[in-house]
């Protein structure tokens, strides 16, 4: 069964430092791979998705994610963290069975 | 608001009291879904829905109930039964084989 691990339930940041967000995922079959950012009181919104075409993958607001089938792992990033940045962020595999298995989140914070 | 509105922003429950969420989208989507979300604990799945009249259980299920008599919509009702209801709970919207969901903003569940 597909399952998704976030690392580091807090990630803190200086403004205009990288930011990275962890997610490692288990998954029998080449997954589908989403990243989620929700802020506060908010519902989630899609960032960006991995489908098997580019390993590569760029979302909106300057973020990117790497997907490293040897590493198991989603990594997401983005060279210079905004105080706007600063959200939960989510990781998820989906069972292609049309549900989505979400990680427990990474809190960023983004200190000026 | 992203094709998927919930109502209301809050709502509060008394003890014994069933409560009900709604959620509507107009995209015309195959399936809906509703998760609830707990600090620290990510998403978990309550209910979905791939096709009108017809839903399955999530992990969460006891307590809560849904429908699906319009495509449209899908409504949670949080019972009696459910003893520990205070949650934020977000529903979502996603094409059949295309696996990305689309959320709506969430109703945040209060017990009096």
């Amino acid at each position: 069964a597909q399952s998704v691990t976030q690392l580091g339930s807090h990630v803190s940041v200086s403004e205009g430092a990288l930011v990275l967000l962890r997610c490692n995922y288990s998954s029998s079959v080449p997954p589908y791979l989403f990243w989620y950012v929700q802020y506060p009181n908010q519902g989630l919104q899609l960032l960006l998705k991995y489908t098997s075409a580019a390993t590569l993958v760029k979302g909106i607001n300057g973020f990117e994610a790497e997907f490293k089938k040897s590493e198991t792992s989603f990594h997401l990033t983005k060279p210079s963290a905004h105080m706007s940045d600063a959200a939960e962020y989510f990781c998820a595999v989906s069972d292609f069975a049309d549900k989505l298995i979400f990680g427990t989140g990474t809190r960023l914070q983004v200190f000026p | 608001d992203g094709g998927i509105t919930q109502s209301p922003k809050y709502l509060f429950r008394k003890e014994g009291q069933n409560v009900t969420l709604s959620c509507e989208q107009n995209l015309n989507h195959d399936a809906m879904y509703w998760y609830r979300q707990d600090p620290g604990q990510g998403l978990r799945l309550i209910y979905y829905s791939q096709i009108v009249n017809d839903f399955q259980k999530g992990d969460i299920a006891e307590g809560y109930s849904v429908s699906r008599e319009k495509k449209e919509s899908f409504p949670l009702t949080v019972t009696s039964a459910q003893k520990n209801p205070t949650a934020f709970y977000l529903c979502a919207r996603s094409l059949l084989g295309v696996e990305t969901q689309y959320f709506g903003p969430g109703t945040r569940l209060l017990v009096l």
